[in-house]
């Protein structure tokens, strides 16, 4: 079972400051996403990362995926009230890459 | 418009009942997806169908669940005999099937709550 681990799980800070969130396994993915959630709604992709070592800036949202395909980062510039959410990271099965499998989430509160 | 669309938003029913929970892909997707997503908690993979047949449904944790897309668009995720622990968000994604690296557009997902 290729499990997604996840932290911190709660995240509250001020706005202005700087944030990371990681997202670890013991497994190897083929491609790695990070979704964003809001209450009642469904997960909305933020990018897929899909070679080791990769970096993408979409913003002020900077995500990394790791040289052996097992980890990935995630790091928020000046974090501002809209950034609030539910940041979660999934991994493509390499047997089937239309499983994805979920971390628990980082709940992130920014205060203004 | 749209996006995937999912009903009831809400459904209540009690313990042993059985459920049927529905879902809208965007139109022209192929591909559509249930996920579970339990409180503090990631969605948790279900079943994957490519046009109307069940391509992968690995993630169903066991026989009184059961989904179904007959024409290749809407599906229908069905519930037997209700547990208190089948409650959940129920989530429907649906993507283009083009390329290993596949986005899935999710819906806002039915929150079944079993008594």
């Amino acid at each position: 079972t290729q499990l997604l681990e996840q932290s911190p799980q709660f995240l509250s800070i001020q706005e202005g400051e700087n944030l990371t969130v990681y997202c670890n396994s013991s497994s190897v993915f083929s491609s790695l996403q990070w979704y964003r959630q809001e209450p009642g709604e469904g997960p909305v992709l933020l990018v897929t990362v899909v070679t080791g070592g990769e970096v993408k800036k979409l913003k002020r949202l900077t995500f990394q995926f790791g040289d052996a395909r097992k980890d990935s980062s995630l790091h928020i510039t000046a974090a501002q009230p809209g950034d609030t959410g539910l940041y979660l990271c999934a991994g493509a099965n390499r047997r089937s890459a239309r499983q994805l499998t979920f971390g628990s989430g980082t709940q992130l509160t920014v205060l203004p | 418009g749209a996006g995937v669309s999912q009903t009831p938003s809400n459904k209540v029913t009690e313990k042993g009942k059985y459920v049927e929970l529905r879902c809208d892909p965007i139109s022209g997707h192929t591909a559509l997806y249930w996920y579970r997503q339990s409180l503090g908690q990631g969605p948790e993979f279900l079943i994957y169908f490519q046009g109307t047949g069940a391509a992968d449904d690995s993630g169903l944790p066991n026989d009184r669940f059961f989904a179904v897309r007959p024409e290749g668009s809407v599906s229908t995720l069905k519930i037997q005999r209700t547990e208190r622990g089948d409650s959940a968000v129920y989530l429907c994604a649906s993507s283009l099937d083009f390329g290993p690296y596949n986005e899935q557009f999710f819906g806002p997902g039915t929150r079944l709550t079993v008594l």
